[in-house]
């Protein structure tokens, strides 16, 4: 297992498309988590999965975000509908009871 | 409201002198904290961390400060080296879900 794994790298779509990312976590991690991150910020944390229950959503997860982890393994995040607003990074982390590791990213880009 | 502020966006520092990274949060409910490394277009490594319950934790060239009453914490690198580098978050836990809470990083620059 070579770490948290997320695709595509980069996402360009056009306003009102849309997208879904995907996160394969480190296989024995059982928590898995979805940050964003804009320019000259800090992430921000978006959603908490604990196997394959969502047990925290941050006020930031509009209702044209969904996320899902079926059977407790990767994850998929999709944005409906994208906004310009919407461009950032989104990063994937899994834990087990310490630390959590990241993933590369996905860049989305709405033009 | 920012729970987790790093003040200094930018902080340059001469190969092989002591880089210090401040970090400051508000939210008294933190029982974990961490500081991550990241470099453009990947995403944060996780460098040390401690518990709210201790003071000081070291690891090689790295060292975190903790300092509960004043509600401040700070990194230590010595020596620092160029590969050092890159975007320090600071980074807090608490209650079930453990989810981090960032500050907005600080670019550490060694010159060599």
């Amino acid at each position: 297992d070579t770490g948290v794994s997320q695709n595509p790298r980069h996402k360009i779509t056009k306003r009102g498309q849309n997208v879904t990312f995907r996160c394969d976590p480190i296989s024995e991690h059982n928590r898995l988590y979805w940050y964003r991150q804009t320019l000259g910020q800090g992430p921000e944390f978006l959603t908490y999965f604990q196997n394959e229950a969502q047990l925290e959503k941050s006020r930031l997860l509009s209702d044209r975000f969904s996320a899902e982890r079926p059977k407790g393994s990767f994850s998929t995040l999709e944005i409906q509908r994208t906004e310009q607003g919407d461009s950032a990074m989104y990063l994937c982390a899994s834990s087990g009871n310490t630390e959590a590791f990241f993933g590369q990213g996905t860049r989305l880009t709405v033009v | 409201d920012q729970q987790v502020k790093q003040n200094s966006p930018s902080l340059s520092v001469q190969e092989g002198r002591i880089s210090i990274l401040n970090c400051d949060y508000t939210n008294s409910m933190f029982d974990y904290f961490l500081w991550y490394k990241k470099y453009p277009a990947e995403g944060p490594t996780f460098l040390i961390s401690i518990s709210s319950i201790k003071d000081k934790n070291e690891d090689g060239r790295f060292t975190v400060f903790l300092n509960k009453s004043a509600k401040h914490l700070s990194l230590h690198i010595v020596p620092s080296q160029p590969g050092d580098s890159a975007v320090y978050f600071c980074a807090a836990q608490w209650g079930s879900a453990r989810q981090l809470t960032f500050g907005s990083g600080t670019q550490l620059t060694v010159l060599p």
